[in-house]
């Protein structure tokens, strides 16, 4: 159990265009999920915290109008780069906690490849 | 603000013999999570262990366990019989109980483990 799944694995876009990152949980209601980016050899980096329903919470640096985040249900967050520039390639990684468990884990995706040309 | 250190970038163990990962971290709250996840090359994110800091006992799982020492702010992991799968990038965790299920997860740098057969 526990499952979040990540759409597309990898993706390939031209400069200036925009892509979507969709983050489920497949078998589990997500109250919370985060977005992370992950440069090569590096750690992962909070980029925000959507809850249900509300508006996401950004960290510092982070431009919202760059990175949309979107978290229309209860297993559904999508993180949508915008006007997407070869420095936005990166390694996005989506994570979920459990609504109504408290056992502090969180559940991660598989990651999506981002690469613009 | 938290925050987690790793002070080695890499380490390397031969198979069969035992590893330490060390992590230390800051916080001023009393109760919260420490996890050691690990990274392999498919870049998928698992859950390695989980201590909760109210609990004085030592965390374990099967050949992974934790010498969490509450004082010194030190969570380090012992790898025990290394296996080539163990092979990957391990990442030290903190996450605060302040707010439930919408607290973030902080990571380390992480530390790269090598495994020589």
């Amino acid at each position: 159990g526990a499952v979040v799944s990540q759409h597309p694995s990898r993706v390939i876009c031209k400069s200036g265009t925009s892509v979507k990152i969709e983050c489920r949980s497949l078998d589990f209601q997500a109250t919370t999920m985060f977005w992370y980016r992950q440069f090569p050899k590096q750690s992962l980096m909070l980029m925000a915290t959507s809850n249900e329903g509300s508006k996401a919470t950004y960290e510092q640096g982070v431009e919202k109008d760059k990175f949309l985040i979107n978290h229309a249900s209860l297993t559904l967050s999508t993180l949508t780069v915008t006007s997407a520039h070869p420095e936005d390639s990166s390694f996005y990684i989506c994570s979920a906690t459990r609504q109504g468990v408290y056992t502090g884990e969180l559940f991660f995706g598989e990651g999506s490849r981002l690469t613009v040309l | 603000a938290q925050t987690v250190t790793q002070s080695q970038p890499e380490m390397s163990v031969q198979e069969a013999e035992t590893v330490t990962l060390s992590c230390t971290y800051d916080t001023s709250e009393s109760d919260y999570y420490l996890f050691w996840y690990k990274q392999p090359p498919s870049r998928q994110m698992i859950l390695v262990i989980r201590q909760e800091a109210y609990k004085q006992q030592n965390a374990t799982e099967n050949r992974f366990s934790v010498n969490f020492q509450k004082a010194a702010k030190s969570f380090s992991l012992k790898i025990s019989d290394s296996q080539l799968g163990d092979a990957a990038m391990y990442f030290c965790a903190y996450r605060s109980k302040r707010l439930y299920n919408t607290d973030k997860l902080i990571f380390g740098t992480g530390t790269r483990l090598q495994v020589f057969p």
